[in-house]
């Protein structure tokens, strides 16, 4: 089992440019949450899917949007990015029945210039 | 937002026991305590959940005050492997039949030789 994977690992992108990051989920989950985390900063929720729609939402502009795809994988797209946009961009996945843990992948890196 | 205050940082002797603090004073009947680890380079790790039981894994142990305003988690023997930013995180069911976590900013737990 993969767990859950994220692509890219790093990724430097300049200020007004868009952003898409890609999460695949751990074998058997359906739901996809992502996470914001700055430097020495916890992760900050910034939305959740299931079923292919956006089930909740955390304090975060509209420029960042998600979309879940039939087979659970998940993007993140940020448009006209912000020197603050820089940071850690986490992927947790778990099956929708369960709340005991979420399944936290890599992150992707990104750095806006 | 519930939230839970937790030390900045915490040394710890190898194989020693570790007692990580946790304070929730407006933790609602409802709400789980789960707790998190981070490791350099990695996305949160699953650590341990409870409700007001004291409750243990092959990782962790995790006490319960029986007022549930705070909750301590333990390790037994720390190891190097242990270092990491351990974060203490209240459940809150979301009215969309979820839940979503809210991670602060966690203690950072360094292991010494």
């Amino acid at each position: 089992d993969a767990g859950v994977t994220q692509s890219p690992t790093h990724l430097i992108k300049t200020r007004g440019q868009q952003v898409t990051l890609r999460c695949s989920p751990k074998s058997g989950h359906d739901t996809v949450s992502w996470y914001q985390q700055a430097l020495g900063q916890g992760p900050q929720f910034i939305f959740q899917y299931y079923e292919e729609e956006e089930r909740q939402r955390g304090n975060f502009p509209d420029r960042f949007s998600g979309h879940q795809y039939p087979n659970y994988s998940s993007e993140l797209n940020v448009n006209a990015l912000l020197l603050g946009d820089s940071a850690l961009y986490l992927c947790a996945s778990r099956r929708d029945t369960t709340y005991n843990e979420q399944f936290f992948g890599p992150g992707t890196r990104l750095t806006v210039l | 937002d519930a939230k839970t205050t937790q030390p900045n940082s915490m040394e710890s002797n190898e194989e020693e026991p570790v007692h990580l603090p946790c304070n929730h004073s407006t933790i609602s009947g409802t709400d789980y305590i789960h707790w998190y680890r981070q490791l350099p380079s990695q996305g949160p790790e699953y650590v341990i959940h409870g409700l007001t039981s004291n409750v243990n894994n092959r990782m962790a142990s995790l006490a319960i005050a029986e007022d549930r305003k705070s909750s301590t988690l333990i390790l037994h023997r720390a190891t190097l492997r242990d270092a990491a930013v351990y974060y203490c995180i209240l459940r809150v069911p979301s009215g969309a039949g979820s839940y979503q976590l809210t991670f602060g900013k966690g203690t950072k737990l360094s292991v010494i030789p």
